[in-house]
């Protein structure tokens, strides 16, 4: 059974980057049939999408914050990767993994349990 | 526009039935998804493309659309449905996900 996880600190300083990586187990990254995405949700707040990535590395990203996301993928290990850079208090929330079925409508079928993110001086 | 708004919060009598909704623009090309999160825990979808439940989804989840509108309904709510529930759909302009504000969903 596909499985993703989140890993990263849990705590960035103001300014600074972002990183957080999600692991793919149980079946490939590599899938033609699916898109890999990063979704986040303030404390008490609603989700909001950050963006999208295809294993060939074509990405999609939330024009709100596309000046400061970068999402990667990286197929030998199994992973793909968000750095939001320049963050800032309002960035604070728990950051999900998700995979979207290459499909016309996106959606997201399977999620990882989300890690928090707290960004404090 | 790239905004899909559902209303903040409905409730519903234990085992009655409920419909919740979303509208926006994108909404007329795009079928949206729903999506059902409980405090702590990650969003679990419940619908897609309009009316389609994953495996494991009971079947009083059902969806549908009309025009600018997609509606969530459950006939005959259970107290385990009491959660957030949110809609997406892909941007009519482009290659985006959106999401709607979310619905908070109380069985009474």
């Amino acid at each position: 059974q596909l499985q993703l996880q989140e890993s990263g600190p849990g705590l960035v300083k103001p300014s600074e980057t972002l990183s957080l990586t999600c692991t793919v187990s149980g079946g490939s990254i590599s899938s033609d049939n699916f898109h890999w995405g990063w979704v986040r949700q303030p404390p008490g707040k609603g989700l909001e999408w950050i963006g999208n990535i295809y294993y060939s590395g074509s990405t999609y990203y939330n024009p709100s914050l596309k000046s400061r996301v970068t999402i990667s993928i990286d197929t030998s290990k199994n992973h793909f990767s968000l750095k939001l850079s320049s963050v800032t208090a309002a960035d604070t929330a728990v950051y999900y993994c998700a995979r979207a079925p290459f499909v016309l409508y996106w959606y997201f079928d399977l999620w990882g349990r989300g890690t928090l993110v707290t960004v404090s001086s | 526009s790239s905004e899909v708004t559902q209303d903040p919060a409905v409730s519903v009598a234990l085992g009655q039935t409920v419909r919740i909704t979303c509208q926006g623009d994108s909404l007329r090309t795009y079928y949206a998804s729903w999506y059902q999160q409980k405090p702590g825990q990650a969003p679990v979808l419940v619908i897609y493309a309009k009316n389609n439940r994953p495996s494991g989804i009971p079947d009083r989840f059902s969806g549908s659309s009309s025009g600018n509108t997609a509606s969530l309904t459950i006939t005959g709510a259970q107290a385990e449905d009491e959660a957030d529930y949110y809609c997406n759909s892909r941007d009519s302009n482009g290659n985006l996900v959106i999401f709607g504000g979310g619905t908070k969903l109380t069985v009474l």
